[in-house]
């Protein structure tokens, strides 16, 4: 149990494009969703927290209209990376858990999504 | 502010020797720690999760992890390493702000494992 899937895997645009990434909850509903991004042989970063059916809380110095995030279902938050630049290029994790109330509360993640911005 | 320090950011052992990855954290208050790995081209997996109940807590795959608050540690322990553990790994402490719980992650413990 307690699976997240993302989608795609991978993906490489142009520079200039949007990127939607898919973050599903399979086997569980997820009240509250996060967003990490992964550099290179690096730790992984908050970026942003969902919760179903409102915005998202954003980590300072994540800029909140390049990384559009939509929780619109309880299985379900997207990842929309507006006017990707190089510099975006990166490895984004997502993970899902079920509820906010508590510090124990177990985060599923993801397998991770690699974006390469030409 | 919770913040945890890994202390190795590579560690190398021999196939069936003991393991050990260094964790140390910072918290205010009584915390929730974590250990997860990360595999090549897979999502990380919780090895194991202290929260405040016996302060050794034991893990899947052999893994376990000792709670020690004189010394703000959370070091993860395994008898005998196999090839397959093989990984990075992640210490992590959970801070509950903003009506969240949000995971600090340490910056990664590199385990390489040699026959």
């Amino acid at each position: 149990g307690a699976v997240v899937s993302q989608h795609p895997s991978r993906v490489i645009c142009k520079s200039g494009t949007s990127v939607k990434i898919e973050c599903r909850s399979l086997d569980f509903q997820a009240t509250t969703m996060f967003w990490y991004r992964q550099f290179p042989k690096q730790s992984l970063m908050l970026m942003a927290t969902s919760n179903e059916g409102s915005k998202a809380t954003y980590e300072q110095g994540v800029e909140k209209d390049k990384f559009l995030i939509n929780h619109a279902s309880l299985t379900l938050s997207t990842l929309t990376v507006t006017s990707a630049h190089p510099e975006d290029s990166s490895f984004y994790i997502c993970s899902a858990s079920t509820g906010r109330e508590t510090s124990t509360d177990t985060q599923y993640f993801g397998p991770g999504t690699r974006l390469t911005v030409l | 502010a919770q913040s945890v320090t890994q202390l190795d950011s590579h560690v190398s052992v021999s196939e069936g020797t003991p393991v050990l990855l260094r964790c140390n954290y910072s918290s205010s208050y009584s915390p929730s720690l974590f250990w997860y790995v990360q595999h090549p081209n897979k999502g990380l997996q919780l090895l194991l999760k202290y929260t405040s109940a016996a302060t050794l807590v034991k893990g899947i795959n052999g893994f376990e992890a000792e709670f020690k608050k004189s010394e703000t540690s959370f070091h993860l322990t395994k008898p005998s390493a196999h090839m397959s553990d093989a990984a990075e790994y992640f210490c992590v402490v959970s801070s509950f702000s903003g009506g969240y719980n949000k995971l600090i992650f340490g910056a990664g413990t590199r385990l390489a494992v040699h026959p």
